[in-house]
């Protein structure tokens, strides 16, 4: 499957721990976005990295979140203490730049905070 | 501010019947325009796009959507619905502020119903 993979699909973590999400974008892809999708709501832009880089982080809290896209690996969402209103989907993308078009979305991981 | 809006939350279509999904835009520059769809508990799935070129779009599973300037709109619309078209649809545009050119500006989405 060359598709974006999303792991863990769901997650449980009670108040206070972390929650760590992982995101391989598609195969010749090296930019990432990460994307939050709360109930009811549509999708709100977190962060946009590429390779080694954060190109912008405004969608992020300044405070518990953090995104990285190592050389190797895949990308890493990192919410510290979690809190109940962490709970959402978040959804990574991929996009083999800029100029492309759409964006391709993996099926997203679950953050179910208790 | 770059922005997109759908504003029906939910769209009732009888099977068979036209359906059109609605959105609106808000943005400096040429649009680069999307839709989205997404099953339940699934990722979004991308269905078409404009970037230039004719006003009238095709994309996947005979949805297409009609760009127009004047109205600063990009409505999908499908000529006979299904009752599989029935997911949440969508809209987004490309936010070329801040120099983030690759990220898209979402909608909040329109849950589209197709009853047999």
């Amino acid at each position: 499957n060359a598709g974006v993979m999303q792991n863990p699909r769901h997650l449980v973590r009670r108040r206070g721990q972390e929650a760590r999400l992982r995101c391989s974008p598609m195969k010749g892809h090296s930019h990432v976005y990460w994307y939050r999708q709360l109930p009811e709501e549509g999708l709100k832009f977190m962060v946009y990295l590429q390779k080694e880089n954060i190109i912008d982080e405004s969608g992020m809290p300044k405070e518990r979140f953090s995104a990285e896209f190592p050389k190797e690996g895949p990308s890493i969402l990192r919410i510290q203490q979690v809190v109940r209103g962490d709970s959402a989907a978040y959804f990574c993308a991929s996009s083999p730049g800029i100029g492309t078009g759409e964006l391709f979305f993996g099926e997203g991981s679950r953050l179910t905070v208790l | 501010a770059q922005s997109v809006a759908q504003p029906e939350d939910q769209v009732n279509v009888a099977e068979g019947n036209p359906l059109t999904v609605k959105c609106t835009y808000s943005v400096s520059g040429n649009p680069y325009l999307f839709w989205y769809v997404q099953y339940p508990n699934r990722g979004l799935q991308f269905l078409l796009k404009y970037i230039t070129g004719d006003n009238l779009v095709k994309g996947s599973y005979g949805f297409e959507a009609e760009f127009n300037k004047s109205q600063t709109s990009f409505h999908l619309k499908k000529p006979s619905a299904l009752v599989s078209d029935s997911a949440l649809y969508f809209c987004a545009v490309r936010d070329t502020y801040r120099g983030s050119q690759g990220n898209l500006i979402f909608g909040k989405g329109t849950k589209l119903s197709v009853k047999p």
